[in-house]
């Protein structure tokens, strides 16, 4: 069974860098044609992809958020860091990580909200 | 730049079909692309793959009421036999990056 959670801090202040942590179980990064992504979500908002990293390390930013993301991956540890620069109140949002497989599909963790405010 | 572009809304009676619709941007016909489901409060859900050949993988647990396919750049979902926890927000996405703005499902 493949689980994903996400965690960090929910609170963060403005110009602060958030670093969210998704800690998987149930595959391998290291498998091909795995990926990892951070996708989130603005309250009432639609979902937003952010950033996605491939087994192979190959990796994948939203070209309007590019220059403030970095994603990193620990294969020992089963995890997948990303960091988010110079917060600001509208990236306050659920952020997901979410797994996909090309032949399994695409499993979604349960979600962090995040809140950025002074 | 690939996009891809969903109508906001959708409506449909209870136990009839609706076929909901994601156009990638012109070149990008090849794409495959994933289907998700969003119900009030809950997180996203995975429903399915569906190919550029029209054949579609569905996720665990998918009831066959579901269904994917596929005609040049435009990608769709069916639901069939519609039911009160299908009103939901659906959104598209392709494999791994891109969202659609997602379709508001109201089921009348």
């Amino acid at each position: 069974q493949i689980t994903l959670k996400e965690s960090g801090p929910t609170l963060v202040k403005p110009t602060q860098t958030l670093t969210l942590t998704c800690t998987f179980s149930g595959f391998s990064l290291s498998t091909s044609g795995v990926g990892v992504a951070w996708i989130r979500q603005p309250p009432g908002k639609a979902l937003e992809w952010l950033a996605l990293i491939y087994w192979d390390d190959d990796k994948r930013y939203s070209p309007s958020l590019k220059s403030r993301l970095t994603i990193t991956k620990d294969t020992s540890k089963n995890q997948v860091v990303l960091t988010m620069t110079n917060m600001d109140p509208v990236d306050t949002a659920t952020y997901y990580c979410a797994h996909s497989n090309p032949n399994n599909g695409v499993t979604w963790g349960q979600g962090i909200l995040v809140t950025v405010s002074s | 730049q690939l996009v891809l572009t969903q109508s906001p809304s959708a409506s449909a009676s209870l136990g009839a079909s609706v076929k909901l619709t994601c156009t990638l941007s012109s070149g990008h016909s090849s794409y495959a692309i994933a289907w998700h489901q969003q119900q009030p409060q809950k997180g996203p859900r995975y429903l399915m793959k569906v190919n550029s050949d029209g054949s579609h993988s569905k996720g665990d647990g998918i009831p066959d009421r579901f269904s994917g396919s596929s005609s040049g750049t435009e990608r769709y979902l069916t639901i069939s036999s519609l039911q009160s926890e299908d009103e939901a927000d659906y959104y598209c996405q392709t494999w791994g990056t891109v969202f659609g703005g997602g379709t508001k499902l109201t089921v009348l």
